[in-house]
């Protein structure tokens, strides 16, 4: 079974610009979560999809947006970018059923740069 | 604040010692997850714990839960240099719009 790929794998933005990274988890997971990762904060999680509805959501601006499409494909936005937005952007999917513990796939991640 | 203490942030030990890392929290966790992160690659689960007072050993690795659900730690033996990484612990709590909450991260370097 393929792993969760994400793309583009870097990416270099400069500050105002806006970004779209993509995700696609592991066949048959419905759900995707996403997460930043810097050295300052670690890792932070930003909002989880499933069935193409936002079902969790952590503390990050309005700039930082997603959705999930039908195939449980997921994309997240960053607009007017700031230098801090330079970090790693996980993705992360899993079968999830409700009220379960859930294992959680990563892939490797979206390195963003902002200039 | 993190939620989730760990420590070291950093260790640097020789092949063959053996090692702890600690995950702490005030917060009670209904799981607390392991995970090791290696350059250019995203966190590949270790373990999960659920139960208070639970113990999961992986080979050379060793992993508990505390009995109130608020900490854990992380027992290497013998280490090697392939257990080179970041070691993430990551918290669930019930009723918690957050999906997971990581820790900081430890930093460990075997060296051979």
């Amino acid at each position: 079974k393929a792993g969760v790929t994400q793309t583009p794998r870097y990416l270099i933005k400069t500050r105002g610009q806006q970004v779209t990274l993509s995700c696609s988890p592991i066949s048959g997971h419905r759900s995707v979560s996403w997460y930043q990762q810097t050295p300052g904060q670690g890792l932070q999680f930003l909002f989880e999809y499933f069935s193409e509805t936002q079902r969790n959501k952590g503390n990050f601006p309005g700039r930082f947006s997603g959705r999930q499409f039908s195939n449980s494909r997921s994309e997240m936005n960053v607009s007017t970018l700031e230098l801090g937005d330079s970090a790693l952007y996980l993705c992360a999917s899993s079968y999830q059923t409700s009220g379960s513990t859930d294992t959680q796939y990563f892939g490797p991640g979206t390195r963003l740069t902002v200039l | 604040t993190q939620l989730l203490e760990q420590s070291p942030q950093f260790l640097s030990i020789q092949e063959g010692e053996n090692l702890t890392v600690y995950c702490n929290s005030s917060s009670v966790f209904s799981s607390l997850q392991w995970y090791r992160q290696e350059p250019g690659e995203g966190p590949v689960l270790l373990v999960t714990v659920v139960t208070g007072g639970e113990v999961k050993k992986l080979k050379r690795l060793t992993f508990q839960f505390g009995d109130a659900r608020k900490d854990s730690s992380l027992h290497i033996t013998a280490a090697q240099p392939g257990d080179t990484g970041l070691y993430l612990c990551a918290g669930e709590r019930s009723g918690s719009s957050y999906k997971l909450i990581f820790g900081s991260g430890t930093r460990l370097l075997v060296r051979p």
